[in-house]
C-alpha cells in the first residue's frame, strides 16, 4: 500500500521569494516519485521524477526535489517564484512494475498564490 | 512530445443520458487512464487500461465503463448520467515503468 499526504493546502509567495512545497510518502516497495503541476482549467504536467537514481532531482521551470528516504520525503523547492507559478501542485507516489500497473496515488495537492 | 487529447473541453448533458468521454494519445502508450478530479477529493482513478481490450477498475469505477478497440483511444462511458457524476474528467496515458502524461481534462456537467 502507499499514500501521500501534502502538508499545506495552500502556500503564499512573493514573486522572487523561495517556494517550498511539502510531500511525505509511505510505500510498501522502493517508490518512484513525482510532482506534477496543474494550472487553471489544464492538465497534469510533469514537473519531475524521482526514479532510484540521484536524490537530487532537477526538473523543469527550475524546480528541484529532493528524496529523503530516513524521513520519508520528497519536498519541491524553487530559489525564486516567477508570477507563473501559480497553480495547484501534486506530489505522487508510484510503483512502477508492470504488475502493479502504473497506478498512481495522488497527494491531497497544494495550491500556490504569487504575490507581487 | 507526448500529446494526450481529449475530444471536449466542456460537455453539458442531462440525467440519464449515456455520455461518452473520449480520449486518443499519439505515442502507442500501453497503458491509459481515466480520472476524476473533485475539490477537496483530489484524483481518483475510475479505469485504466493496460492493453487494447483489457481494462481493470480502478477506486471508483461503480457507474463508469469503459472501451479500448485500438490501442491509441480509450473511452469512458456514463451508462446513464447522474448529477453526482459532474466532475472534471482527466485522461493519462503511459509506458510501462513511465510516468503518466495528461490530457487538458473534460469538465463534464449533469443537469
Amino acid at each position: 500500500a502507499q499514500s501521500v499526504t501534502q502538508l499545506d493546502s495552500h502556500v503564499s509567495v512573493s514573486e522572487g521569494t523561495p517556494v517550498l512545497l511539502r510531500c511525505n510518502y509511505s510505500s510498501s516497495y522502493s517508490p518512484s516519485l513525482f510532482w506534477y503541476v496543474q494550472h487553471p482549467n489544464k492538465g497534469l504536467q510533469l514537473l519531475l521524477k524521482y526514479t532510484s537514481a540521484a536524490t537530487l532531482v532537477k526538473g523543469i521551470n527550475g524546480f528541484e526535489a529532493e528524496f529523503k528516504k530516513s524521513e520519508t520525503s520528497f519536498h519541491l523547492t524553487k530559489p525564486s517564484a516567477h508570477m507563473s507559478d501559480a497553480a495547484e501542485y501534486f506530489c505522487v507516489v508510484s510503483d512502477l512494475r508492470k504488475a502493479a500497473g502504473n497506478k498512481l496515488t495522488f497527494g491531497g495537492g497544494t495550491r500556490v498564490l504569487v504575490k507581487p | 512530445d507526448v500529446k494526450v487529447t481529449q475530444s471536449s473541453r466542456y460537455l453539458v448533458k442531462r440525467t440519464g443520458e449515456k455520455v461518452f468521454l473520449e480520449c486518443v494519445q499519439d505515442m502507442d502508450h500501453e497503458n491509459m487512464f481515466w480520472y476524476r478530479q473533485d475539490p477537496g477529493l483530489g484524483l481518483r482513478l475510475i479505469y485504466f487500461s493496460y492493453d487494447v481490450k483489457m481494462k481493470e477498475k480502478g477506486d471508483i469505477p461503480e457507474g463508469y465503463s469503459v472501451s479500448r478497440e485500438k490501442k491509441e483511444r480509450f473511452s469512458l462511458i456514463l451508462e446513464s448520467a447522474s448529477t453526482n457524476q459532474t466532475s472534471m474528467y482527466l485522461c493519462a496515458s503511459s509506458e510501462a515503468g513511465q510516468p503518466q502524461h495528461f490530457g487538458d481534462g473534460t469538465r463534464l456537467s449533469i443537469l
